[in-house]
Order: structure tokens, then C-alpha cells, then sequence
């Protein structure tokens, strides 16, 4: 069965320094998606991108986050300058249509963030 | 986007039925319901969805009720597997929207 890949599992980091997660969504699929999950709280949307573009995006992804799709496989989230509040399960997510349509979404296991 | 009402919990034994209600009265038209539920320490993953038919996969059946208020996603057999929060969560299909998870139903399976 296909699946969403991320790497590191988990990614430890100093207060201030950047990060990049990444994911490997399913190949022929056209919605990229990434959310996250403090500890004991509600799974939160952060953005979502199609056709090279972000298409909708929450009040928590600011100016020190950011997301590419360098290559045809990879897509990435950049956390420039983390906070301690950043540490969090990040999920990406991936469909063919745009969820919440006629489709389904395949999530990964997430990257767990910890700052330090 | 519509809003949801699931119950903070619900509890089953194992091999037995369990029907899980979401109330999402506000919902539109043109709105497919989904349900996805996440595992402990897992990410979310997709159990089925509809728009006013009733769906049955191979993981669940979804009842929507005739004026789409209200579904019930139903498991035939519970499992211990099936320990889990379910999330009930009716989209737009039309405009921009931005797909929400609410607090869920906290699935306990006794044994």
C-alpha cells in the first residue's frame, strides 16, 4: 500500500536554530498538506500546497515557516528560528484531490520537534 | 466550514458493534463528510467518507442521515486495534476551506 514517508522520526534542536522536515507524499498525488500536534492537543492545520503555490494556510504558519517542493518527490517545511512553542508531532499529508473532496488523505507518522 | 459534535468518549468491548454519532447540523449541500481516526502515537489515517449515501469499505460503514445533520460511522467488530480517537469532519467541496480536526471521540475497547 502506498504511504506518506517523513524523516527524522525525531529532530531535536536548539531555540533559535532552523529546521527543515521532510516528507516524501505519495507519487502521483497533486495535494500536499502539513499539520501539527502539540502535546495532548488538537492536530492543527498548517498549510496546504498545490501547483507549486501554497493554496490555503493557517494563523500559525507565519513568516518563520515555510514549505517547498524542491524536486518532484520531496516536500519540505522550514522552521527558520524555532521557539520553544514549535515543539510539536509535524504531519504531512497528501491527496489527489483536495481533502475534503471526494478523496482521501494519507498522512505520514510525523517528525516529533523538540526544542530545547 | 461546518461545525461537529462527537462525544469526548465512548467505550466497547471487544467483537462487538460500535456506533460512533456526529452531529454537524450547520453543514452545506455540497459538504462530504470524512472521518479519519489516529492511533496513539500515530499520525491520522482516512476510514471512509460520503456525501449522502451510505458507504461501507472494508474498515467501517458510514450512515448519514436524511437531511445530512448527522452521521454515525459504525464499527461492525471492535478491536483492540480499534483503540482510538475517531474525528468526524464535514468539508466544503466548493471554495477555499481549511481542512479542521476537532477534539474527536476517544474510542476505549475493552477486551
Amino acid at each position: 500500500e502506498p504511504e506518506v514517508t517523513q524523516t527524522p522520526s525525531h529532530q531535536v534542536t536548539q531555540m533559535g536554530q532552523e529546521v527543515i522536515l521532510r516528507c516524501v507524499p505519495i507519487s502521483n498525488h497533486l495535494y500536499f498538506y502539513w499539520y501539527r500536534q502539540i502535546l495532548g492537543q488538537k492536530v492543527e492545520f498548517l498549510v496546504s500546497f498545490y501547483n507549486n503555490e501554497i493554496s490555503e494556510k493557517s494563523e500559525i504558519f507565519d513568516d518563520q515557516f515555510s514549505v517547498e517542493r524542491p524536486d518532484g518527490s520531496n516536500f519540505t517545511l522550514k522552521i527558520r528560528s524555532t521557539k520553544l512553542e514549535d515543539s510539536a508531532m509535524y504531519f504531512c499529508a497528501s491527496s489527489i484531490q483536495g481533502m475534503g473532496l471526494d478523496t482521501e488523505a494519507f498522512f505520514g507518522q510525523g517528525t516529533r520537534l523538540t526544542v530545547v | 466550514d461546518a461545525k461537529t459534535t462527537q462525544p469526548n468518549s465512548m467505550e466497547s468491548n471487544e467483537e462487538e458493534p460500535v456506533h460512533l454519532p456526529c452531529n454537524h447540523s450547520t453543514i452545506s449541500g455540497t459538504d462530504y463528510i470524512h472521518w479519519y481516526r489516529q492511533l496513539p502515537s500515530q499520525g491520522p489515517e482516512y476510514v471512509i467518507h460520503g456525501l449522502t449515501s451510505n458507504v461501507n469499505n472494508r474498515m467501517a460503514s458510514l450512515a448519514i442521515a436524511e437531511d445530512r445533520k448527522s452521521s454515525t460511522l459504525i464499527l461492525h467488530r471492535a478491536t483492540l486495534r480499534d483503540a482510538a480517537v475517531y474525528y468526524c469532519i464535514p468539508n466544503s467541496s466548493g471554495g477555499s476551506y481549511i481542512p479542521t480536526f476537532g477534539r474527536g471521540t476517544s474510542l476505549i475497547v475493552h477486551p
